[in-house]
């Protein structure tokens, strides 16, 4: 079975401050990861995806996260936010080898940008 | 636009109806996913649909089913709907069957039992 854990609920910060979002996940199965992100009243949008090589991963928005295999963790980073990024973001597994391609969430973070 | 729509956008009915939305998937994907956003469960997988077949199950109630027809679109039916089921339910698709590499969701339908 498969499980994310996005360790923080809520991540206030300032405008052109660096922000780091969490998540952390189990699996006994290789899993392909990912993060979305929700705007208010909206579908979820893809923001970057890992699924082999590099894992520095570079995504929409100015947005990257790095995967650490050991540490089973996902993180994502923004080196300076905009008032535009509030919204609850969402880490994902998608785990490999199982009948499906179903996404497995995490229980989102909500990212709010004061000026 | 991630080119899944949904419909209704909102629904309001009352304890022991039953209801059925709706899904039209991009054009070319073949997978349908069914998702459930509560205040209290988080984003949880229901079913996936593969070309027509059921693919994949999660945590969806006997009282809920779901189909994909020929042209690919897709329906939910929940029946003997309780407070309980009051959600935003998305419907997601993609091009794999297995091992998706990326899902694109439509914009939820809001359903409200009273």
């Amino acid at each position: 079975a498969q499980s994310v854990t996005q360790l923080d609920s809520q991540v206030p910060v300032f405008e052109e401050a660096p922000v780091e979002l969490r998540c952390n996940y189990s699996s006994s199965v290789s899993v392909y990861l990912f993060w979305y992100v929700q705007y208010p009243n909206q579908g979820l949008q893809l923001l970057l995806k890992y699924l082999s090589g590099s894992t520095l991963v570079k995504g929409i928005n100015g947005f990257e996260a790095e995967f650490n295999k050991s540490q089973t963790s996902f993180h994502l980073r923004k080196p300076s936010v905009h008032i535009s990024d509030t919204a609850e973001y969402f880490c994902a597994v998608s785990p490999l080898y199982n009948q499906g391609g179903k996404l497995i969430f995490g229980q989102g973070t909500e990212l709010s940008v004061k000026p | 636009d991630s080119g899944v729509t949904q419909t209704p956008k909102h629904l309001i009915t009352a304890t022991g109806q039953r209801v059925t939305l709706r899904c039209s998937p991009r054009s070319g994907d073949l997978s349908v996913y069914w998702y459930q956003q509560s205040l209290d469960q988080g984003l949880q997988f229901l079913i996936q649909y593969y070309n027509g077949e059921e693919r994949a199950k999660g945590n969806i109630l006997e009282r809920f089913s779901a189909q994909q027809f020929p042209d690919l679109h897709s329906e939910l039916n929940l029946s003997s709907l309780e407070l309980g089921d009051s959600a935003l339910y998305f419907c997601a698709s993609s091009v794999a069957r297995d091992y998706n590499n990326e899902q694109f969701f439509g914009p939820g339908t809001r359903l409200t039992v009273l």
